[in-house]
């Protein structure tokens, strides 16, 4: 168990919606990071929050959004939702922001699209 | 020029022998580079890292080899037992414009042990 939590474990939704993941970090760990896990793409970095700022950026699509809160944890917004954008979707996070920090992932949420 | 590539996509070894999978960087920025485990339906964890100021890290029956010059790095698992039949990945990260830490993953190895 690494110590980062998120819920929900499946969501399963239709076409056109929007869906709200939900990501706890560990105890003391500063930053957040999303990853997308499909099949054809791999594992990809989508956004890193560090103290409640954006700290980077990557292949996000603007349907996409996150926020980090001041209780540190993180939600990930995907709204029109397609059928391409069924994926596996991870929430790591880090001691700070910096780069060569070690980062601990969660269970991650199986994502449906239909 | 943020790729990393990795090989085997699969490999099948024998219990107790030695399971090696290869990753490559372009990218002479990165300065960590992680493995990752991941068994079905579950998170990636972390396994053991490297930075480039050593050429091996050993950590139980795993070893990092890294070479910076040929911008290269593998990972060995020793007496490789079934318990180890995952999916492997390495990674790279290094300072980006911003100070953010994102990982860039190989495609991933699916190693089994057979007994």
């Amino acid at each position: 168990d690494s110590g980062v939590t998120q819920t929900p474990k499946h969501l399963i939704t239709a076409t056109g919606q929007r869906v709200t993941l939900r990501c706890s970090p560990r105890s003391g760990d500063l930053s957040v990071y999303w990853y997308q896990q499909s099949l054809d793409q791999g594992l990809q970095f989508l956004i890193q929050y560090y103290n409640g700022e954006e700290r980077a950026k990557g292949n996000i699509l603007e349907r996409f959004s996150a926020q980090q809160f001041p209780d540190l944890h993180s939600e990930l917004n995907l709204s029109s939702l397609e059928l391409g954008d069924s994926a596996l979707y991870f929430c790591a996070s880090s001691q700070s922001g910096r780069g060569g920090q070690e980062q601990f992932f969660g269970p991650g949420t199986r994502l449906t699209v239909l | 020029q943020q790729q990393v590539k990795q090989s085997p996509q699969s490999l099948i070894v024998q219990k107790g022998g030695i399971s090696i999978i290869n990753c490559a960087y372009e990218n002479t920025a990165f300065d960590y580079f992680p493995w990752y485990q991941q068994f079905p339906g579950k998170g990636p964890a972390l396994l053991i890292a490297i930075r480039p100021d050593v050429s091996e890290k050993k950590e139980g029956r795993f070893t990092i080899s890294f070479n910076k010059s040929a911008k290269q790095f593998s990972l060995h698992i020793m007496d490789s037992q079934p318990g180890d039949s995952a999916t492997y990945f390495c990674a790279a990260s290094g300072v980006l414009t911003g100070g953010g830490n994102k990982l860039t993953f190989g495609t991933g190895t699916q190693l089994k042990v057979e007994l």
